[in-house]
């Protein structure tokens, strides 16, 4: 298997414009994660997906964040408008119900000017 | 709520000699702990995990950790590092409140490993 694949790897966008991060799991993982890394706050979960369905999102940080995921194989994590404090490495990560171990992405490094 | 606290934010230590990263978590409830290492702009790599059973366990790279119930500790050891092993550790925990699917992670304790 692949691993998680996450694209971008780098994205350098301004203040205000719309940015989507993807993410494709490994196949037959019924969890997906979306993390943010920064120095300030260290790994912080915004939100997570079982079967499709988002479960819990109370890490995302306010409503200019938004995720989906359509389908099994694909996920998506939009920020409208990006600000320059969403700057940071956001992962996904995603793991079967039969483990409890998580298997993160490279990440997608961001950096809004 | 499930935390977990990393005493050390930067640990230099020399080639060959040991090394304790130090991890405590509180929980009211049983617990999942695990220790993640991540390399430069790469995202984070299982090193182990203790869901039950023996409390010290063994992971990959010569690592092992010892979960201790009454100090809520993790401590992730090596009796032997190599230049390799310089990466940022994670301790992560997850509790049986949100049926283990929530994994809280540390702040991470950089390994500096010295020739």
């Amino acid at each position: 298997d692949a691993g998680v694949i996450q694209s971008p790897r780098h994205e350098v966008t301004e203040m205000g414009q719309e940015v989507t991060l993807r993410c494709k799991p490994i196949s037959g993982h019924d969890y997906l994660f979306w993390y943010r890394q920064t120095m300030m706050r260290g790994l912080e979960l915004l939100i997570y997906f079982n079967n499709n369905v988002p479960i819990d999102d109370s890490g995302m940080p306010e409503d200019r964040f938004s995720a989906k995921m359509p389908n099994a194989s694909f996920s998506t994590l939009k920020i409208q408008p990006s600000e320059p404090r969403d700057s940071a490495v956001y992962f996904c990560a995603s793991r079967s119900d039969s483990t409890d171990t998580q298997y993160f992405g490279p990440g997608t490094r961001l950096t809004v000017l | 709520a499930q935390s977990v606290t990393q005493l050390d934010s930067q640990v230099p230590v020399f080639e060959e000699a040991p090394v304790e990263l130090r991890c405590n978590y509180s929980s009211s409830v049983s617990v999942y702990l695990f220790w993640y290492v991540q390399y430069p702009n790469q995202g984070l790599q299982l090193l182990l995990k203790y869901l039950s059973g023996s409390t010290l366990v063994k992971g990959i790279n010569g690592f092992e950790a010892e979960f201790n119930k009454s100090q809520t500790s993790f401590h992730l050891r090596k009796p032997s590092v190599h230049i390799s092993d310089t990466a940022e550790y994670f301790c992560a925990v997850s509790d049986g409140r949100g049926g283990y699917q929530k994994v809280t992670f540390g702040t991470g304790t950089k390994l500096q490993v010295i020739p």
